[in-house]
């Protein structure tokens, strides 16, 4: 099946810092991926969709200056999160559709997901 | 907001015994997926029912879905310490462009 690969797996760093999380399509292309944040033992909160070569679009309430979204190729979407602080700590994760597979597919490919600690 | 709710929120079964995860929406559908997710990882597709669709099998999974009522059922079969995960119903909203809504999860515990 498709696989999604999300780096780094976790990242700790100081307050004010900027980190960012690679989310790949291994081998399929995306034109769309969603990042998505998690709280433990929360479900996951979908932040933005990122698409290809345009601006992604953001869900109400997610700040576009402090979590950055990059899509400059079929295969890579990048999500900087800008001048970190503390409560910016959580689990973030990447997902991917197949939409040009043998079988467009509806369900979801999920990157293993970043844990970002901000101290 | 979010679409699923499943039930119960947390579930401790023996190994060998059959899970029965519940999850109830709002609104229309186009279709509802369950995910599993292992402690700090990514989730997995588990499977997929349609609106037109009362019931799939894959493996030990049973799946199904009633319309009317706006809910769905998990069921694993013969359940595994290695099936111990939060698992996630999705529902995807008629409409186009439609995203997929995760509910809260129900996190199983399977005792060996």
């Amino acid at each position: 099946g498709a696989v999604v690969s999300q780096h780094p797996s976790w990242v700790i760093c100081k307050s004010g810092t900027s980190v960012k999380i690679e989310c790949r399509s291994l081998d399929f292309q995306a034109t769309t991926m969603f990042w998505y944040r998690q709280f433990p033992k929360q479900s996951l909160m979908l932040m933005a969709t990122s698409n290809e070569g345009s601006k992604a679009t953001y869900e109400q309430g997610v700040e576009k200056d402090k979590f950055l979204i990059n899509h400059a190729s079929l295969t890579l979407s990048t999500l900087t999160v800008t001048s970190a602080h503390p409560e910016d700590s959580s689990f973030y994760i990447c997902s991917a559709r197949d939409l040009f597979g043998p079988v467009p597919s509806e369900k979801l490919f999920f990157g293993s997901g970043t844990q970002l600690s901000v101290l | 907001s979010q679409q699923g709710e499943e039930d119960p929120q947390a579930l401790s079964i023996q190994e060998g015994e059959n899970a029965t995860m519940n999850c109830s929406y709002k609104t229309s559908i186009n279709n509802l997926q369950w995910y599993r997710q292992n402690s700090g990882r990514g989730l997995v597709h588990l499977i997929l029912i349609r609106s037109n669709e009362r019931e799939k099998h894959s493996g030990r999974l049973r799946v199904t879905l009633d319309t009317s009522k706006k809910s769905s059922s998990l069921l694993i079969t013969a359940s595994r310490a290695a099936d111990t995960a939060s698992y996630f119903c999705a529902t995807k909203n008629t409409g186009a462009n439609s995203k997929l809504t995760f509910g809260k999860g129900i996190t199983l515990s399977v005792r060996p």
